[in-house]
């Protein structure tokens, strides 16, 4: 089975300074590995996703999020916070199929807050 | 707007009483699935549709819910008796899913939610 752990429900930063957002997952079988971010009253949207090759990944707004299997990490991060950058932040697993992937195992989320 | 959309945005109901929600995809997508979101919680896969057929639902969805995609497009998803426990945010997302590309790209786009709030 696999599951997604974040460590940190909120996180507060300045702004300026750096983000990490931790996420741990378990999987049986190498995992595919996404983080979302949901701003208020709206759906998700991807910022980035891992599903083979070079293990550091760059996404949008900045972002980046580097997977380490020894580690079973996938942790967010951006070098300097911005003000927009308030929102939640879920980490998610899926197992890819022929074809593609299948439905989405998410964490709790991490809500980051920015402040001047 | 070419996005998910989910109707209505916010629903508030009594106990005991049928609730439908409705998603329609992107218009390509033949993948529908829909997830739950608890006050605080990531959200819960419950179940997901390609084309028509229902192909897998969670333990989540228990005899008072009940999803369908009839013609391969829209989604409702119902759910009879409501309880309190049902308040939640309810997302909808599609995705275009090729049997025979390998491993491409079938990301899941998101739909803004319906928030349900039963009293």
């Amino acid at each position: 089975a696999q599951s997604v752990t974040q460590l940190g429900s909120h996180v507060s930063v300045s702004e300026g300074a750096l983000v990490l957002l931790r996420c741990n997952y378990s999987s049986s079988v190498p995992p595919y590995l996404f983080w979302y971010v949901q701003y208020p009253n709206q759906g998700l949207q991807l910022l980035l996703k891992y599903t083979t090759g070079a293990t550091l990944v760059k996404g949008i707004n900045g972002f980046e999020a580097e997977f380490k299997k020894s580690e079973t990490s996938f942790h967010l991060t951006k070098p300097s916070a911005h003000m927009s950058d308030a929102a939640e932040y879920f980490c998610a697993v899926t197992l890819m199929f022929s074809g593609g992937y299948n439905k989405l195992i998410f964490g709790a989320g991490t809500r980051l807050a920015v402040h001047p | 707007d070419t996005g998910v959309s989910q109707n209505p945005r916010h629903k508030i109901t009594k106990r005991g009483q049928n609730v439908t929600f409705r998603c329609d995809p992107i218009s390509e997508h033949n993948r529908l699935y829909w997830y739950r979101q608890t006050l605080g919680q990531g959200p819960e896969f419950l179940t997901y549709f390609q084309n028509e057929a229902q192909l897998e639902k969670s333990r989540l969805l228990s005899d008072r819910f009940s999803a369908e995609r009839p013609k391969g497009s829209f989604s409702t998803l119902e759910i009879q008796r409501t309880e309190q426990g049902d308040s939640a945010m309810y997302l909808c997302a599609s995705s275009y899913h090729r049997p025979t590309s390998g491993r491409k790209n079938n990301e899941q786009f998101f739909g803004p939610g319906t928030r349900l709030t039963v009293l």
